[in-house]
């Protein structure tokens, strides 16, 4: 069946630095990819998502590629702030799953001023 | 009004106690659904329904009962659950049930379950 695999947590980076947290997967076909992030306290929420291969989701100064070729969907930021310091999740839709998606893990980032 | 409203927040419970975890959606979707969140462990998918009817169902135990009376709310029932049933509940709802998955899942904050 179809997984998602992120790199485990935490990751602690000082303000300003730059982030990376890596998600692969495992799926038939060509799934839709979505990153995920949870505010402490708070819900789940989108924070950006790409649909075919090559596209490149962005929001909030957060992006990343769908690359097929090594089935992975990395999340980046440049430049880090303490206000981002969540939970991020990796989640993929599958092949006529509509909106059932399949998450990850979750990576916890805590950014130190 | 938030978009999705859990309650409540935080249940102890006992394995021989019948609880019943609530969720309400005030964006006007029509496709609800349960996840289960547990430490080091990826969310689950546990229910789904669109339009009031059940959709999805993975495997879950019977001790966990979900209803849905309405595109609005959603309810989880528990019975005689296990210590291993602790765990966040996560409700969340989209507007359908997508067409190659572009839809945006919204969810609650979550019903924190302790089993004892």
């Amino acid at each position: 069946g179809d997984s998602v695999t992120q790199m485990e947590g935490p990751v602690t980076l000082s303000e300003e630095a730059f982030l990376t947290i890596n998600c692969t997967y495992t799926a038939t076909g060509y799934p839709s990819l979505f990153w995920y992030v949870q505010y402490p306290g708070e819900g789940l929420q989108l924070l950006l998502k790409a649909t075919k291969a090559d596209d490149k989701g962005s929001n909030k100064g957060f992006e990343a590629t769908y690359r097929k070729e090594t089935t992975s969907f990395h999340l980046e930021k440049g430049s880090v702030q303490v206000s981002d310091s969540a939970v991020y999740f990796c989640a993929l839709s599958g092949k006529n799953a509509g909106n059932m998606l399949t998450f990850g893990g979750g990576t916890r980032l805590m950014v130190k001023p | 009004e938030t978009g999705v409203t859990q309650t409540p927040r935080h249940l102890v419970m006992g394995m021989t106690n019948k609880k019943s975890l609530k969720c309400e959606q005030h964006l006007g979707h029509n496709a609800m659904y349960w996840y289960k969140q547990s430490a080091k462990k990826p969310l689950e998918l546990m229910f789904v329904y669109s339009l009031e009817e059940r959709v999805e169902n993975n495997s879950v135990p019977s001790r966990f009962s979900p209803e849905c009376p309405n595109s609005s709310h959603l309810f989880l029932h528990l019975h005689t659950l296990q210590p291993e049933d602790s765990a966040l509940y996560l409700c969340a709802s989209s507007q359908d049930m997508g067409t190659n998955g572009g839809g945006e899942l919204f969810f609650g904050e979550g019903s924190r379950l302790t089993v004892l």
